[in-house]
Parts: structure tokens; C-alpha cells; sequence
């Protein structure tokens, strides 16, 4: 069974500039995530998806960060403008189902804002 | 506010030792919690899922502990190998469909030969 894959593993950017990120999650899965790492800290949910609806959003900054999740499968995630303390792993994560179901992340895209 | 804590200090084992690691939580009510491992460089991989209502959990050489009263959980490894050193986070559910996942920020445990 193929994993979570994600894209680019690794960006770097200047600050006030755009970037975005594509998560392919676990085929049948029908819940994805996206979560913001900073360096030395635990995962901090962005979003959540069930299907192509939002569940939870409540953490991602909305004046610059957007995602979306078309048809239910695929799923991207936007950064406009960056700022520098938006530097972090961000990793995007899918399951079966949206409560207390294992998560399976994809290896994460390294940004770097200068 | 909700809060998770591990042990902020890396744990150094020796090898054959079993190491314990601490998850402590306040202001939260949590359903389940998991536990996973992070190697540099990649995704948190989960190992284990316990529920509130269980007190412990094994697989192989790992052990969960779910304590609601003290509101701790404790990560044990039995016979350690170099191989187990990572950063392991704990991760805790609501019941409320309106809760959000919340992570702890990780042990490093270093397990030397």
C-alpha cells in the first residue's frame, strides 16, 4: 500500500512571497490533515478535512494561509505572503476515519523563509 | 488552556534497559491517545492507541499506561535497542466532535550500545 506522499520535500523562499504544498493521502482515506511541525515542537493541526469538507480549521491563519481539498482526494496547501516565523516541516497526514483513527503522515515539506 | 507535556530532557538509555517516557496533560478530557515515533527528517509513525476507559496496552516490547485520574500516560520500552532512539510523541483526542488533535512536543530518547 502506497503512503502519504507529499510535494516539494524541501522550499525556500523569500519572505512576503507565495508557496504551496500538495499532500496525495492513502487511497479510501477518507479524513486528511495538514499540520504545522516547528522546529523542537510537537505537529500542530492546521486543518482537517473530512472528504472535501473542512471539520476544523480553528488554528490556520486565514489572512495568509488557504487549503483546499478537491473532490475528496487530493489536497493543497497555500502560504500568501510568507512571513519568517512561517519557516517550519509542514506534514499532511490522512485516516480512515476523523476520530481516534491512526493517522498516517507523508515525509513532510521543509519551508524555509528568508 | 489545553496542555500536553513530555519530558522536555532526551532520555539516555543504556542498551537492555527499558526506558519510560511521560506524557502529562491538563484542561483536557481526552478519549484516546497515541502514541507515535518520529525518526529526523520524517513523519511521525504511529505505534500505539490506548482509550480512556483502558489502562494499559501492549505490542511486542511496548507498553502504554492511561491514568484519567492523574492525567498522565506512561511509553515504555522493555529490552531497548539502538534502533528505538527517535523523538516519540503522545497525541490526545477529545470526545467532542469539536476538539482538535493536540500533540505533545516529544522525548528524544538516545539509546546507547
Amino acid at each position: 500500500e502506497a503512503g502519504v506522499a507529499q510535494s516539494p520535500r524541501y522550499k525556500i523562499i523569500e519572505k512576503r512571497q507565495s508557496v504551496a504544498f500538495w499532500c496525495n493521502p492513502i487511497s479510501g482515506h477518507a479524513t486528511l490533515y495538514w499540520y504545522q511541525q516547528i522546529l523542537g515542537q510537537g505537529p500542530k493541526l492546521l486543518i482537517q478535512f473530512q472528504n472535501n469538507g473542512v471539520v476544523d480549521d480553528s488554528q490556520l491563519p486565514k489572512d495568509r494561509f488557504s487549503a483546499e481539498r478537491l473532490k475528496g482526494v487530493d489536497s493543497t496547501l497555500k502560504i500568501q505572503p510568507a512571513k519568517l516565523e512561517d519557516s517550519a516541516v509542514y506534514l499532511c497526514a490522512s485516516s480512515l476515519s476523523p476520530r481516534g483513527d491512526t493517522q498516517y503522515f507523508g515525509p513532510g515539506t521543509r519551508l524555509t523563509v528568508l | 488552556s489545553q496542555k500536553i507535556e513530555q519530558n522536555s530532557e532526551a532520555l539516555n538509555i543504556q542498551e537492555g534497559k527499558t526506558a519510560t517516557l511521560t506524557c502529562n496533560y491538563t484542561n483536557y478530557s481526552p478519549a484516546y491517545l497515541q502514541w507515535y515515533r518520529q525518526d529526523p527528517g520524517r513523519g511521525p509513525v504511529f505505534l500505539l492507541l490506548i482509550r480512556e476507559n483502558e489502562k494499559e496496552k501492549r505490542k511486542e516490547r511496548l507498553k502504554v499506561t492511561f491514568d484519567t485520574t492523574l492525567k498522565q500516560s506512561l511509553f515504555h520500552i522493555t529490552a531497548s535497542q539502538p534502533a528505538d532512539s527517535a523523538t516519540y510523541l503522545c497525541a490526545l483526542t477529545g470526545y467532542s466532535s469539536a476538539s482538535k488533535i493536540i500533540f505533545g512536543s516529544g522525548t528524544r530518547l538516545s539509546i546507547r550500545p
